[in-house]
């Protein structure tokens, strides 16, 4: 079974521009979930989507904004970019009723704001 | 939010030689799940820790799930230089709409010296 997908696996973008990155769940895989990844913060939760509906978001500004279609394919986009948003942006998708609650990470988009 | 503190930040250590990592909460966690990143990877699911005492083992590793299930600890015993990468802990929660949410201590990275 293919595992997460995500693209592009870099981007550079500059301060000011938005940015859409890309994430394909494990099939059969209907909750996503957004991370990001920092030196200084570590991995923080951004959002979750199952079944094109946001069920958590974690705090971060409206800048951060994702959405889930009917394939379980997620997007997430960030708007008005600053540096601090550099980081690499994870993708897990999970299969609901696993009772391990595994996430299944993507290997992430590296995106750098200049 | 469930807090997770992790130590240490980094731990260098002979080939050969043992390795704990250690995560700490204030609150009673439901659940604890590890994961370990490799140098340009992404998280990848270790395990899963539920029950208060819970001692689990993989091969050379040990998870622990402490009595008052407000800490958890990883063992691996006698390192290998793929044991290399960066080891988080997670609590786990569910949000009021289904929603899974993982919150990670910032992880121990782990050095093998051959």
């Amino acid at each position: 079974k293919a595992g997460v997908t995500q693209t592009p696996r870099y981007l550079i973008k500059t301060r000011g521009q938005q940015v859409t990155l890309s994430c394909s769940p494990i099939s059969g895989h209907r909750s996503v979930s957004w991370y990001q990844q920092t030196p200084g913060q570590g991995l923080q939760f951004l959002f979750e989507y199952f079944s094109e509906t946001q069920r958590n978001k974690g705090n971060f500004p409206g800048r951060f904004s994702g959405r889930q279609f009917s394939n379980s394919r997620s997007e997430m986009n960030v708007s008005t970019l600053e540096l601090g948003d550099s980081a690499l942006y994870l993708c897990a998708s999970s299969l609901v009723g696993d009772p391990s609650y595994e996430q299944y990470f993507g290997p992430g988009t590296r995106l750098t704001v200049t | 939010g469930q807090q997770v503190m992790q130590i240490p930040q980094y731990q260098h250590v002979q080939e050969g030689e043992d390795f704990t990592t250690y995560c700490n909460s204030s609150t009673t966690l439901s659940n604890i799940q590890w994961y370990k990143q490799r140098p340009g990877g992404h998280p990848v699911f270790l395990i899963q820790l539920v029950k208060s005492g819970e001692v689990k083992k993989q091969k050379r590793l040990t998870f622990q799930f402490g009595e008052a299930k407000k800490n958890s600890s990883l063992h691996i015993t006698a390192t290998q230089t793929t044991d290399v990468g960066t080891y988080f802990c997670a609590s786990g929660r569910f949000s009021g709409a289904g929603s899974y949410q993982l919150t990670f201590g910032k992880g121990t990275k782990l050095s093998v010296i051959p």
